[in-house]
């Protein structure tokens, strides 16, 4: 089955940092580019950065660039999302998704993990 | 940045309502539109790419239409597991996704 789950959140303070990780089975992993995508309680969904197939270009929301870093382990099938200087406002549902290969969508998603940034 | 608007932000339908949400974006994105469905605690789910294209395993009663700036998304005949959030993405220029729609029973 093909298949995404996000681990790594929590309660973490203002200025701290959490590691989201993504483990991917069921496909071929290091063939597909991946996004993380957030919704904050009550919101949308927003688009939060996407990394290539071999992890050498990624890009980032204006919202998180410099704060988060997204890397992933294709000998793991594992997708991270690195934050730093977290604020409340970074409090969400994260998801990893696949892009699909062929044309701009995501296709598969996992079930999210919740980030809260509180004291 | 390309901003996307959906409309309603919710609605109330019986099952067996034909169903239709709008998506309208700041400028236009060619065909380049994606419609999702949410229900809490699921993974989200790709029904239409490509404003008009059919994911592979979504029912037929999904269908989507529009290019340039107006799309829409339409359940022929909604049913009781189609109560759920859906969310159109532009993915001409980044990704952006409109607000949402949620869909509740009448």
């Amino acid at each position: 089955e093909v298949q995404l789950v996000e681990s790594g959140g929590g309660l973490v303070q203002p200025g701290g940092s959490l590691r989201l990780s993504c483990a991917a089975s069921g496909f071929t992993f290091s063939r597909y580019w991946m996004h993380w995508v957030r919704q904050a309680p009550g919101k949308g969904l927003v688009w939060v950065s996407r990394i290539n197939s071999d992890g050498s270009d990624t890009s980032y929301a204006d919202s998180v660039k410099g704060r988060f870093t997204t890397s992933r382990d294709n000998a793991k099938n594992t997708l991270y999302l690195q934050m730093n200087s977290l604020r409340a406002g970074d409090t969400a549902v994260y998801y990893c998704a696949r892009a699909v290969p062929t044309y701009p969508a995501f296709d598969i998603w996992g079930q999210g993990t919740m980030v809260t940034v509180s004291s | 940045d390309i901003q996307m608007t959906q409309s309603p932000s919710s609605l109330s339908a019986s099952v067996g309502d034909r169903v239709t949400i709008t998506c309208r974006a700041s400028q236009s994105i060619s065909s380049y539109l994606n419609w999702y469905q949410l229900k809490p605690g699921k993974a989200p789910k790709l029904l239409i790419y490509a404003a008009s294209s059919l994911q592979s395993g979504v029912p037929s009663r999904f269908s989507g239409s529009g290019s340039g700036t107006d799309f829409t998304l339409t359940i022929s005949s909604l049913q009781p597991e189609d109560f759920a959030t859906y969310y159109c993405q532009q993915t001409y220029i980044s990704w952006t996704f409109g607000q949402g729609t949620k869909v509740e029973i009448k």
